[in-house]
Formats: C-alpha cells, sequence, structure tokens
C-alpha cells in the first residue's frame, strides 16, 4: 500500500495570508490527525478527523480548521498566518476506529511565514 | 499538560553500543507508542505498549512500561549509525482519543 502523502512539501508564506495543506491517507484508513512540530513547543495535536467530522480537537486557535471529504482525503487551513505559525506539520492515518492504534505519518509541509 | 517528559534530551554512543532512552508522562493511559524521526521528517512508528502489558520486543527494540511510576523505556541494542534519530513516547490517556508526544531524545550514534 503506498504511505501517507502530503502535498505541498514545502511552502512559503507571508503573514496574513492562508494556507491550505492537504493529506491522503493509507488506502482504507478513515481517521486522518494532523500535528504541529516547532522547535519551541514540540509537536502539538491540532486536530482529527474520522468519517468526515472532526472528533476530536487540540487547544488551537480558530484559524486553525480542517476538513475530511468521502474519500479520507483531508485538509488544514491556516488563515491570517503569522510568524509563529512557521513549523512542520505533520498529518497521520489509523485504521483503527480511534487514534489508540498505531499512527502512519506522512513526511509532512514545511510551512514558512514571512 | 498530559506530554511526557524524555531524558535525557540528548544521547551520543558509538556504534555497537546499547542507547536507553526515558519517558515520563502525567495521567494514567491507554496505551503508550514510540516513534522515530529522522531530521526533520515524518514520524515511523516502532512500537506499541498497552497498560497492562510490562514489556515487548520487535527486532533491537526493547520498552518496558511501569505504570505505576508512569514512565516507559526504550532500549536499543547494538546501535547503527543509521539509528541515528530522534525518538519520541506518545501517550494516549485513558478516555482520550488522541497522541500526546514527549519532548524526545537525539540520539546520535557514531560509526
Amino acid at each position: 500500500k503506498a504511505g501517507v502523502t502530503q502535498t505541498p512539501r514545502y511552502l512559503i508564506k507571508t503573514r496574513g495570508q492562508q494556507v491550505t495543506l492537504s493529506c491522503s491517507p493509507i488506502s482504507g484508513h478513515r481517521s486522518v490527525s494532523w500535528y504541529q512540530q516547532t522547535p519551541g513547543q514540540g509537536l502539538q495535536f491540532l486536530f482529527e478527523y474520522f468519517s468526515e467530522t472532526q472528533r476530536n480537537k487540540g487547544n488551537f486557535p480558530g484559524r486553525f480548521s480542517g476538513r475530511q471529504f468521502s474519500n479520507s482525503r483531508s485538509e488544514m487551513n491556516v488563515s491570517t498566518l503569522e510568524l509563529g505559525d512557521s513549523a512542520l506539520y505533520l498529518c497521520a492515518s489509523s485504521s483503527d476506529s480511534s487514534v489508540r492504534d498505531t499512527q502512519y505519518f506522512g513526511p509532512g509541509t514545511r510551512l514558512t511565514v514571512l | 499538560s498530559q506530554q511526557g517528559e524524555e531524558d535525557p534530551q540528548a544521547l551520543s554512543i558509538q556504534e555497537g553500543e546499547n542507547a536507553t532512552m526515558n519517558c515520563s508522562y502525567k495521567t494514567s493511559i491507554n496505551n503508550l507508542q514510540w516513534y522515530r524521526q529522522n531530521s526533520g521528517r515524518g514520524l515511523v512508528h516502532l512500537i506499541l505498549i498497552r497498560s497492562n502489558e510490562r514489556e515487548k520486543h520487535s527486532g533491537r527494540l526493547r520498552v518496558t512500561l511501569d505504570t505505576s511510576k508512569k514512565s516507559s523505556s526504550l532500549l536499543i541494542t547494538a546501535s547503527r549509525a543509521a539509528d541515528t534519530a530522534s525518538y519520541f513516547c506518545a501517550t494516549v490517556a485513558t478516555g482520550a482519543n488522541n497522541l500526546f508526544f514527549g519532548t524526545g531524545t537525539r540520539l546520535t550514534v557514531i560509526p
């Protein structure tokens, strides 16, 4: 099976802009989670989608949003970008109905906000 | 915060030696998972240990879990240069449905 794919791999934006990141899970996986990784805060959970519904949400402002499509592909959107949003954004998929099972991670999208 | 703390933050060893990393967490858990990350790339799942298990092996990896002390350790035996990476523990708290990651240990294996 193909692994989790994320597009784009690298992105440069300026403050105030918005950005959309895409994640395609492993075929058959219905749970998709998003994480933000920064040197200062480490790996932080953003949200998790299962069957097109957001099931869990981390402690991030409303500028961070996401959605999941019927084919389990997911997108996350960040509006009104701030310098502090520069990070590696990782998505992960799981075959289980909950995220308690093994997570399979994509290579990440490196977002730089100037 | 349920985030785990890992110890040490960085570890440098010679090829062939064993590497031990420790993880402590704060709440009761459903399971604990270890992941590896190579230099700013995606995470790779290594091993999952459930709260009712005390030890688990996978190849050169050995994981222990002590729920009374809320701690886990990852042992990599006979290390190789290719093991150079950051290692993270992640917990799923009881009743929760998301992973909380530790701060990570940066392992360098010198050939």
